[in-house]
């Protein structure tokens, strides 16, 4: 089964700071690889598909690159909205342990 | 539009077993390529993905809870069944149906807190 490892599991950084989330894949994945961002008692909100394409109304200061085993979510300039926890997800084929363990995002 | 909804019951015995309910809008489980799965999250911690059902009827399960899981769909009622056998106090989580057609999950229902506790 692969198995995704995200890193930092806890950032602590200000407003307008530049952010970089990394995911890896105990596997080759392509670029089939999404992140989301949930925030305390909702759901999770896709952000980017594909390990780079941005999701409808998603803000343009999230990015996503990588591919085959080693990933990244950046973003460009912290907002006060974005502070919430980050997964990574593969979908290159069928595992039980597609999330990684997600990355908590707090305010320094 | 799309929207999911969970439903089910908030609190649950130990040994007993869970059936939710993922009732949708906005699209077909009939259409080719398209899937439900079930996501769970206990109080504080990661996701877990539980299992997934498919257009085709084709069903995918967790390796650790497999023996307890059955997932169902009827298309004519745009609903997902999950059913979770010999519930635990480490199964209270908030469960999660969400939609994927591409691999990703572009929307999820709001969640259910299923709480397991005698």
């Amino acid at each position: 089964d692969i198995q995704m490892t995200q890193s930092p599991s806890t950032l602590s950084a200000s407003v307008g700071d530049r952010v970089t989330i990394t995911c890896r894949a105990s596997q080759s994945i392509s670029s089939w690889l999404a992140w989301y961002q949930q925030k305390p008692g909702k759901a999770p909100k896709l952000l980017i598909y594909k390990a780079s394409s941005l999701e409808s109304g998603v803000p343009s200061r999230f990015s996503g690159s990588g591919s085959g085993t080693e990933f990244t979510l950046t973003i460009s300039s912290l907002q006060p909205d974005d502070f919430a926890t980050y997964y990574c997800q593969q979908y290159n084929s069928y595992s039980p342990l597609p999330f990684g363990q997600g990355t908590r995002l707090e305010i320094k | 539009q799309v929207t999911l909804r969970e439903s089910g019951p908030a609190l649950v015995k130990p040994t007993q077993t869970l059936t939710l309910t993922c009732t949708f809008s906005g699209f077909s489980l009939s259409t080719s390529g398209m899937c439900v799965s079930w996501i769970r999250q206990p109080p504080g911690k990661a996701l877990e993905w539980l299992a997934r059902i498919d257009w085709d009827d084709d069903k995918y399960y967790s390796t650790s809870l497999k023996t307890r899981l059955t997932i169902s769909k009827d298309t004519s009622k745009n609903q997902v069944v999950l059913t979770m056998t010999n519930m635990d106090p480490v199964d209270t989580a908030t469960y999660y149906c969400a939609r994927s057609d591409s691999g990703w999950y572009d929307y999820w229902g709001q969640g259910t807190l299923v709480t397991v506790s005698s």
